[in-house]
């Protein structure tokens, strides 16, 4: 069956560090890839999609690029705000499943 | 417009009550989906319904736990007899995904908090 593997968590930066946070995924069909975010008190909300090998998703200075070969949707920031503290969720939508998948969340501190 | 709608928001219950928790999807979306999240936990998979249909209820985890939908829309979730290990948050999403449109992502509610005392 499909599963997604995520970077173990917690993660703790200082504002304006690098982040990546790693996922790498398993898919009977070929998935969608997805990357939500839960920040603090608020419901889980879409941070952005790749429908294809080889595109690149963004949104608010986050990115992720779906990598065929790797099997693998990581997610990127080159400088990282308090504001971006929240609980990060890979996730793939496949054909073959019908549902969608996701990963155990890990968790983001950003200190000031 | 409007998003997905969970009822109630908060649900405090005496262990072996019946709980039943109310899910509004997005007007249109056929898919929707139920998931369990512990404190500090990732998202566990409970059901999904495409229409009124649940081609996966693999997730649920005992047959203390049933779920329906009717009409393709509103769908309620059964927990009965409730056990102190079934308190968590319970998210419902939904989304126009289906066979032919697995690539659209999912709408979540800001779902129920379940304590049961």
């Amino acid at each position: 069956g499909d599963s997604v593997t995520q970077m173990e968590g917690p993660v703790t930066l200082s504002e304006e560090a690098f982040l990546t946070i790693n996922c790498t995924y398993t898919a009977t069909g070929y998935p969608s890839l997805f990357w939500y975010v839960q920040y603090p008190g608020e419901g889980l909300q879409l941070l952005l999609k790749a429908t294809k090998a080889d595109d690149k998703g963004s949104n608010k200075g986050f990115e992720a690029t779906y990598r065929k070969e790797t099997t693998s949707f990581h997610l990127e920031k080159g400088s990282v705000q308090v504001s971006d503290s929240a609980v990060y969720f890979c996730a793939l939508s496949d054909t073959n499943a019908g549902k969608s998948t996701f990963g155990d969340g890990t968790t983001l501190t950003v200190k000031p | 417009g409007a998003g997905v709608s969970q009822s109630p928001s908060n649900k405090v219950t005496e262990k072996g009550k019946d709980v039943e928790l109310r899910c509004d999807p997005i007007s249109g979306h056929t898919a929707l989906y139920w998931y369990r999240q512990s404190l500090g936990q990732g998202l566990e998979f409970l059901i999904y319904f495409q229409g009124n249909s649940a081609p996966d209820k693999s997730g649920l985890p005992s047959d203390r736990f049933s779920a329906e939908r009717t009409g393709g829309s509103v769908s309620t979730l059964t927990i009965q007899r409730t056990q102190q290990e079934d308190s968590a948050v319970y998210l419902c999403a939904s989304s126009l995904a289906g066979p032919t449109l697995f690539n659209s992502p999912l709408h979540f509610g800001n779902g129920t908090r379940l304590t049961v005392t």
